[in-house]
């Protein structure tokens, strides 16, 4: 069973410039998860999607972040325009349905460096 | 709300020595508590869980025991190896859809 994929693996960029990252979750996992992990720091979660809706974003820097799930399968999240407090490493997970398992399952994720 | 509370490192250990890090939490309700590891450039992978009061949840030599009276989970093993060097992160789960809190990990080093 393939893991969940994330792109790109590293990116750099200036302040006020905008960013992309992609997730393709396991097959059949309707649960998507981002995290955002600073250096030093556990990862704190950023938007939570079930299926192609948000379940929950309340730490969603909404001014500049966002993130879709169309159809229901890849998400992306932007960040736009990003400080210097966005770097971090964002992590996205994925969690199988009700009757096969609760445990979330995380990509290898994105290093964003802003300058 | 909820918060997870470990020890800071890195924890630097000759190969063969005991291995504890201490995990302890604050939730409402009854949580689900995890161990993750994180090896270097990789992503976090579940090392073990338990669900429920005094359950013990164990894993490639690894152990912890959810001891609700303390609201602790600490990870031990009783003889670490140097591919066990990796960040460990101690989370907590309430409810089944709801997301996972973690701690700020725990370096560990081991050496030979």
């Amino acid at each position: 069973e393939a893991g969940v994929a994330q792109s790109p693996r590293y990116k750099i960029i200036e302040k006020r410039q905008s960013v992309a990252f992609w997730c393709n979750p396991i097959s059949g996992h309707a649960t998507l998860y981002w995290y955002q992990q600073i250096l030093g720091q556990g990862p704190k979660l950023l938007i939570q999607f079930q299926n192609n809706g948000v379940v929950d974003d309340s730490q969603l820097p909404k001014d500049r972040f966002s993130a879709e799930r169309l159809k229901g399968v890849d998400s992306t999240l932007k960040i736009q325009p990003a400080k210097l407090e966005d770097s971090a490493v964002y992590l996205c997970a994925s969690r199988g349905d009700f009757w096969t398992t609760y445990e979330q399952y995380f990509g290898p994720g994105t290093r964003l460096t802003v300058t | 709300g909820d918060s997870v509370t470990q020890m800071e490192g890195p924890v630097t250990l000759s190969e063969e020595a005991f291995l504890t890090i201490n995990c302890t939490y604050t939730a409402t309700g009854y949580p689900s508590l995890f161990w993750y590891v994180q090896y270097p450039g990789e992503g976090l992978q579940l090392l073990l869980k338990a669900t429920k009061a005094d359950d013990k949840g164990s894993n490639k030599g690894f152990e912890a025991t959810y001891r609700k009276e303390t609201t602790s989970f600490h990870l031990e093993k009783g003889s670490v190896q140097v591919s066990d060097s990796a960040v460990y992160f101690c989370a907590l789960r309430t409810g089944t859809a709801s997301k996972l809190t973690f701690g700020t990990g725990t370096r560990l080093q081991v050496t030979l």
